[in-house]
């Protein structure tokens, strides 16, 4: 597609239920990249991917947090048993795959936990 | 590992003033610099950024930065502001002498332009 494609746009789950949250990057980018945006907070890395692999695991804020990426494309991000705190505006991003390549963000899934 | 801050969390100025947005870094080895504008209700993209070379660096829209290594800062520059520069400004460095492949953001900051 022409940019990165995140779905859905906005989530409302209940407390302790399960999400899925979609990545579809640009064709051809190796590298993707998860970020969760909060109010006040900035953007907080959450996982990097090169190809299918993810070399860092360390920003996943608990192990209810799991991603994965198959075929060098789509990613996915579950959270298991959602908490209010998880509520924040997930974003994806995409590069062609070095470090000093620009990276091409998709509008972001906007998670409520109520 | 790496840290970004951005001083300021908000700054407000009058349209056709200059304004410096504030960005400091600490990593432990080499890195590159990067400037991320998100604009109301849009998603973010690249305004400018360091890799090598010259310090001073050119992006969109009249954007300036200055990669300063002795102050570790990396300070975003426009002499004169428009309204349409209102947005929220993040200021990000990746290394790419360590073995993780992530790029680190500031908090952000927002910069309100007035008539």
């Amino acid at each position: 597609g022409a940019g990165v494609s995140q779905s859905p746009s906005n989530k409302v789950t209940e407390k302790g239920k399960d999400v899925e949250l979609r990545c579809d990057p640009i064709s051809g980018h190796t590298a993707l990249y998860w970020y969760r945006q909060s109010l006040g907070q900035g953007l907080e890395f959450l996982i990097y991917f090169q190809g299918n692999s993810a070399p860092d695991k360390s920003g996943l804020p608990s192990d209810r947090f799991s991603a994965e990426r198959t075929g060098g494309s789509v990613s996915t991000l579950t959270i298991q048993r959602t908490q209010q705190e998880d509520s924040a505006v997930y974003l994806c991003a995409s590069s062609l795959g070095a470090l000093d390549e620009k990276l091409f963000f998709g509008s972001g899934t906007q998670l409520s936990v109520l | 590992a790496q840290s970004v801050t951005q001083l300021d969390s908000q700054v407000p100025v009058f349209e056709e003033a200059p304004v410096e947005l504030r960005c400091n870094y600490s990593s432990s080895v080499s890195v590159y610099l990067f400037w991320y504008v998100q604009y109301p209700n849009q998603g973010l993209q690249l305004l400018l950024k360091y890799l090598s070379g010259s310090t001073l660096v050119k992006g969109i829209n009249g954007f300036e930065a200055e990669f300063n290594k002795s102050q570790t800062s990396f300070h975003l520059r426009k002499p004169s502001v428009h309204i349409s520069d209102t947005a929220e400004y993040f200021c990000a460095v990746s290394d790419y002498g360590g073995s993780q492949g992530n790029l680190i953001f500031g908090k952000g900051t927002k910069l309100s332009v007035k008539p």
